[in-house]
């Protein structure tokens, strides 16, 4: 099994709709969990932290179910900037603690 | 800012040349780290560095080295290279005390 799963899409949605995505890990001794967004043909970029608790920024709101292995990542409103694909990196804690990620799930918001 | 480079956006090469990838960051951090990106693989680790000289392997190190004289400088090798090396490279630093980690731009080397 891997250690980060994600469904790939790509998820079409239209401008102004809100979609979510979940990401499984396998590692129950994960600690610390994120979302990175990468543009097309550009470098991954942090987006966000996600805490035990949930948090959120603006239109964005990450949610962690430990029991259940699982981050996920609600978009309210979607702009067409939003179209991106989304990694959902988890944290080896150790030496350099080392990130795993995901294939990504790509995300189209159209008009 | 934290800025990390690296040294071609593109870069075409023929099978069995030594291969340089270099990557550079402004912040002094001392881990670096190299990726491999393909399409339905995701990002995958090659190899990291946790200081200067320090290096340890990743997930698929295979035909891949690195070198680390300089903490700001984090080279990776490809000693020959061959086409199922073709892929987007990524190199990332990450500050002390935290887990974020900084990507380049990459390098999308391919090998004909």
């Amino acid at each position: 099994r891997k250690e980060v799963e994600q469904d790939p899409g790509p998820f079409n949605v239209p401008e102004g709709a809100t979609v979510a995505f979940n990401c499984t890990y396998s590692n129950s001794a994960s600690q610390s969990f994120f979302w990175y967004r990468q543009d097309c043909r550009k470098e991954p970029k942090l987006l966000m932290s996600v805490y035990s608790s949930g948090n959120e920024d603006g239109r964005f709101t990450a949610q962690l179910n430990r029991a259940s292995q699982y981050i996920s990542l609600l978009i309210r409103d979607s702009k067409l900037s939003d179209s991106a694909t989304y990694l959902c990196p988890t944290v080896n804690t150790g030496t350099a603690s080392k990130l795993t990620f995901g294939t990504g799930t790509r995300l189209q918001v159209t008009l | 800012d934290v800025k990390v480079t690296q040294s071609s956006r593109y870069l075409v090469k023929r099978t069995g040349e030594k291969v340089f990838l270099e990557c550079v960051q402004d912040m002094d951090h001392e881990n670096m780290f190299w990726y491999r990106q393909d399409p339905g693989l995701g990002l995958r680790l090659i190899y990291f560095s946790y200081d200067v000289k320090m290096k340890e392997k990743g997930d698929i190190p295979e035909g891949y080295s690195v070198s680390r004289e300089k903490k700001e400088r984090f080279s990776l090798i490809l000693e020959s290279a061959s086409t199922n090396q073709t892929s987007m490279y990524l190199c990332a630093s990450r500050p002390p005390l935290s887990y974020e980690q900084y990507f380049g731009p990459g390098t999308r080397l391919t090998v004909t």
